[in-house]
């Protein structure tokens, strides 16, 4: 089964500094690597993927994740952190389930980005 | 364009009371999800469609929840009879073809509280 671990709860960064929300991941195939953005009483908002190619992938805002597939890593990375990038960051996988052969998306249990001005 | 609209935004009730949550995929979008986000529990997803066919329901907590998708525009989730452990964020999400890579598209969710 897929599985998807964020292990840290918070991340605190000033503003202006690079900042790096940690990803982990489990499957048994090839992975489909996400990460959404939620601000607060909003939904989910797409912020990057990797499905192949380059192991560094640029998205929205600025972020980038890089893609490391001997430490099953996909973390999140910007240069320089703004106050307004605080908000609550999730890491999801997706894979085709083994014996139902049918794609899910399993969710990280989100990281809260803080960035102090 | 418009994203995935869902509605109410609010609803707080009472135990027991049915409850309706709807959602407007985007359009052109085949495949739709229903998630529920609680402090405790994370984002869980409840069941998802594909051309207005449920895929998967192995995340429907109990048989007091119940998904329909009538046409391609249209879904409900629905809550019969609620209960107060109910009370969560509940998020619709929709994206196109080639489920695998393509991105989620999610509405702003429905704030539910069962007294």
């Amino acid at each position: 089964a897929q599985s998807v671990a964020q292990p840290e709860d918070q991340v605190n960064v000033a503003e202006g500094n690079p900042l790096t929300v940690k990803c982990t991941y489990s499957v048994s195939g090839n992975p489909y690597l996400f990460w959404y953005v939620q601000y607060p009483n909003r939904g989910l908002q797409f912020l990057l993927k990797y499905i192949t190619g380059d192991n560094l992938v640029k998205g929205s805002y600025g972020f980038e994740a890089e893609f490391n597939k001997s430490q099953t890593s996909f973390h999140l990375k910007k240069p320089s952190a703004l106050v307004s990038d605080s908000a609550l960051y999730f890491c999801a996988v997706r894979d085709i389930e083994v014996g139902t052969g049918r794609r899910a998306l399993t969710f990280g249990s989100g990281t809260r980005l803080q960035v102090q001005p | 364009d418009a994203g995935v609209i869902q509605s109410p935004r609010h609803e707080v009730t009472e135990m027991g009371q049915e409850v309706t949550l709807r959602c407007k995929p985007i359009s052109g979008h085949d495949y739709l999800f229903w998630y529920r986000q609680t402090m405790m529990r994370g984002l869980e997803l409840l069941i998802y469609f594909n051309n207005n066919v449920p895929i998967d329901d192995s995340g429907m907590p109990e048989d007091r929840f119940s998904a329909k998708m009538p046409n391609a525009s249209f879904s409900t989730l629905k809550i019969q009879p609620s209960e107060p452990r109910d009370s969560a964020v509940y998020f619709c999400a929709s994206s196109g073809q080639g489920n695998s890579n393509q991105p989620q598209h999610f509405g702003d969710g429905t704030r539910l509280s069962i007294l």
